[in-house]
């Protein structure tokens, strides 16, 4: 059975700090996908990694790929309030996409 | 604005009813998704659709069953409720049948609670 695994699945942290969301997956996948769920609301698309040493950053936020570790990380760098959500990784197989248990993060002012 | 919309945003409804939840993907998307979302059971996959034609089934039971019209809407109808049942249903769509290389685009979710 295909697992993707995030940890932490909760994380507080205070604004300024640097801090780092795991996602491991027992697929042999090359593409993983980062998503993020404000509370209440729907999932938005934050990277698409499309191969091994993929790295992706967006503002604050930095993705990359490790496939032969099976490993892809969400570095957040010097938190701000508003990125306080639920992130999500999600690997794809087999036309079905997986994804992980959710990290909640939640920035302290 | 995902472009994927949903109705309806909240549902409340009494256990062995039957419910349909109904998703518009984005124009010119020919895949829909369904997922349902749990506290206790994450994000699950249950099945997939494109141009028409069921592509994959994941984690759906049999009282639930789905499809997609030729105008590319499609509908999960889920049925004899149960407790269970009650969740965050997501539809979402992408351009390609297996979105091989390319995200999702989420709805804003159905609420259903059942009681």
């Amino acid at each position: 059975e295909l697992k993707v695994e995030q940890n932490p699945l909760f994380l507080s942290m205070q604004e300024g700090k640097n801090y780092t969301i795991y996602c491991n997956y027992s697929t042999t996948s090359d593409r993983l996908y980062w998503y993020r769920q404000d509370p209440g609301k729907s999932l938005e698309s934050l990277f698409v990694l499309l191969s091994n040493g993929a790295v992706k950053q967006e503002g604050r936020l930095m993705a990359s790929l490790d496939t032969k570790a099976r490993l892809s990380t969400l570095h957040i760098t010097a938190a701000v309030h508003d990125l306080s959500a639920t992130y999500f990784c999600a690997v794809d197989e087999e036309s079905q996409f997986y994804f992980g248990t959710g990290t909640s993060l939640t920035v302290i002012p | 604005d995902s472009g994927v919309t949903q109705t309806p945003k909240h549902l409340i409804t009494a256990t062995g009813q039957r419910v349909t939840l109904r998703c518009s993907p984005r124009s010119g998307d020919l895949s829909v998704y369904w997922y349902q979302q749990s506290l206790d059971q994450g994000l699950q996959f249950l099945i997939q659709y494109y141009n028409g034609e069921e592509r994959a089934k994941g984690n759906i039971l049999e009282r639930f069953s789905a499809q997609q019209f030729p105008d590319l809407h499609s509908e999960l109808n889920l049925s004899s409720l149960e407790l269970g049942d009650s969740a965050l249903y997501f539809c979402a769509s992408s351009v390609a049948p297996s979105g091989v290389r390319e995200k999702l685009f989420f709805g804003s979710g159905t609420q259903l609670s059942v009681l």
